[in-house]
């Protein structure tokens, strides 16, 4: 299983733009790279998912470097409410990679007024 | 479409006891998953399912159980509950073969 390193944690002032980055250095040719947000007292949410250059949804963009060693979660614009945990996991293959996530301690985004 | 629904949200055990957390999803999915969190902690892999009749070991199985007779439930016992079990227990399910999966409300679990 790949090993992934983040920040513990971030503070930010809403209207920022915020970097997560995340590093998985022993990534495998067949892992992909999900990012997680967790608000308190709740389940975990899916962000965005991609497995190589850069992946864009309506909430964020991921950017993954060609050695894919790392990736950066970019949250545009943040506000109080992205006050939450963020967790990159790293999954090894397709038809294996439900089972084989592991959630790290995540990173701690505290966003100001 | 409900989702993943968990019961019961609260529960607090003496040493000893067992219980069933009762995890349920209508999405069809063949992964299902339980997780434990600990305060502060990332989420660590109890028991995972990959479709009816099929389950395997996560990373901290010891002290639970866990059935799949059908594709919508995938309960979690406790036969001999413990300090060391107190946590938030999240259920999860995903499609198989994507990493997107899509997590309960949880169930707050205090064993006293």
């Amino acid at each position: 299983l790949a090993k992934t390193t983040q920040p513990i944690s971030m503070d930010s002032y809403e209207g920022q733009e915020v970097n997560i980055t995340c590093s998985h250095n022993n990534i495998a040719t067949n892992d992909y790279i999900t990012w997680y947000q967790q608000f308190p007292s709740q389940g975990p949410r899916f962000i965005i998912q991609g497995y190589k250059t850069k992946v864009t949804n309506e909430v964020a963009s991921l950017f993954i470097p060609a050695d894919r060693k790392s990736s950066t979660l970019s949250l545009p614009r943040v506000s109080l409410s992205d006050t939450a945990v963020y967790y990159c996991l790293v999954g090894g293959g397709i038809m294996e990679y439900g089972n084989k996530l592991v959630f790290g301690a995540g990173t701690i985004l505290r966003v100001k007024s | 479409n409900a989702g993943v629904t968990q019961t019961p949200k609260f529960r607090i055990l003496k040493i000893g006891q067992s219980m069933t957390l009762q995890c349920a999803q209508d999405m069809n999915h063949n992964y299902m998953y339980w997780y434990r969190q600990d305060p502060g902690m990332g989420l660590k892999l109890i028991y995972y399912s990959v479709g009816a009749g099929i389950t395997d070991k996560g990373e901290v199985p010891n002290g639970y159980n866990v059935s799949r007779s059908t594709t919508e439930d995938f309960p979690l016992r406790l036969e001999l509950a413990a300090p060391s079990q107190t946590s938030v227990y999240f259920c999860a399910s995903s499609y198989s073969g994507t990493g997107l999966k899509y997590f309960g409300p949880g169930t707050r679990l205090t064993v006293l």
